[in-house]
């Protein structure tokens, strides 16, 4: 998957109790994302980033956090799970000047109950 | 708002058949469209296609462009079972590298 590693592969979450999702690539690309799919409803975007120390909100940020510290690193901070939240989570990196194409990493499958 | 929509949501085919899947979308400043199969994990890149009428071939797949009429499609002949999956169309509009994507369509073929 392009060099795009995500942990956990799958998690059980009680209402209420906080989690990070760790996603780590080795490409050295600038740009990485954060998406959540649910059942028929493709990939919607929570956050992103264009490059170490900046973030931003996407499509539906709420109830999420994330970081940018290093160029490898993006982690996804869950506060205080909600059902809602279940989902499969994927990360994403893309390149930049004509490579725009994105790579996913192979997901993490939360369940909050 | 950026919107893509898929068409059909569902399709089912026996191997042999050929399949066409439809992507229209309204976007700012368009960018590029983009074409993704999905099958039980990460979605895996197929395409992206910037220009009008350029078709873009690999194998049995190819896909091509109309922005005058804001749509796409992908077309797979002769398809086989491993053609399974879900496809997913999705838009780079405005600035930055943001990729906005429809709902798919779940492709099934039938041995």
């Amino acid at each position: 998957n392009a060099g795009v590693t995500q942990t956990p592969k799958f998690r059980i979450l009680k209402i209420g109790q906080s989690m990070t999702l760790q996603c780590t690539q080795d490409m050295n690309h600038n740009y990485m994302y954060w998406y959540r799919q649910d059942p028929g409803m493709g990939l919607k975007l929570i956050y992103y980033s264009v490059g170490a120390g900046i973030t931003d909100k996407g499509e539906v940020p709420n109830g999420y956090n994330v970081s940018r510290s290093t160029t490898e690193d993006f982690p996804l901070r869950l506060e205080l799970a909600a059902p809602s939240q279940t989902s499969v989570y994927f990360c994403a990196i893309a390149g930049e000047f004509g490579s725009y194409e994105q790579y996913f990493g192979p997901g993490t499958r939360l369940t909050v109950t | 708002e950026d919107k893509v929509v898929q068409s059909p949501l569902s399709l089912v085919v026996h191997e042999g058949d050929t399949v066409t899947l439809n992507c229209s979308y309204e976007v700012t400043n368009f960018r590029s469209l983009l074409w993704y199969k999905q099958e039980k994990k990460a979605p895996t890149f197929l395409f992206m296609l910037t220009s009008s009428g350029i078709e873009k071939k690999s194998g049995r797949l190819s896909s091509i462009l109309d922005k005058k009429e804001l749509f796409s499609i992908l077309n797979i002949t002769a398809t086989q079972t491993g053609d399974s999956a879900i496809y997913l169309c999705a838009v780079r509009g405005g600035s930055g590298n943001k990729l906005v994507f429809g709902a798919g369509t779940i492709l099934r073929v039938k041995s």
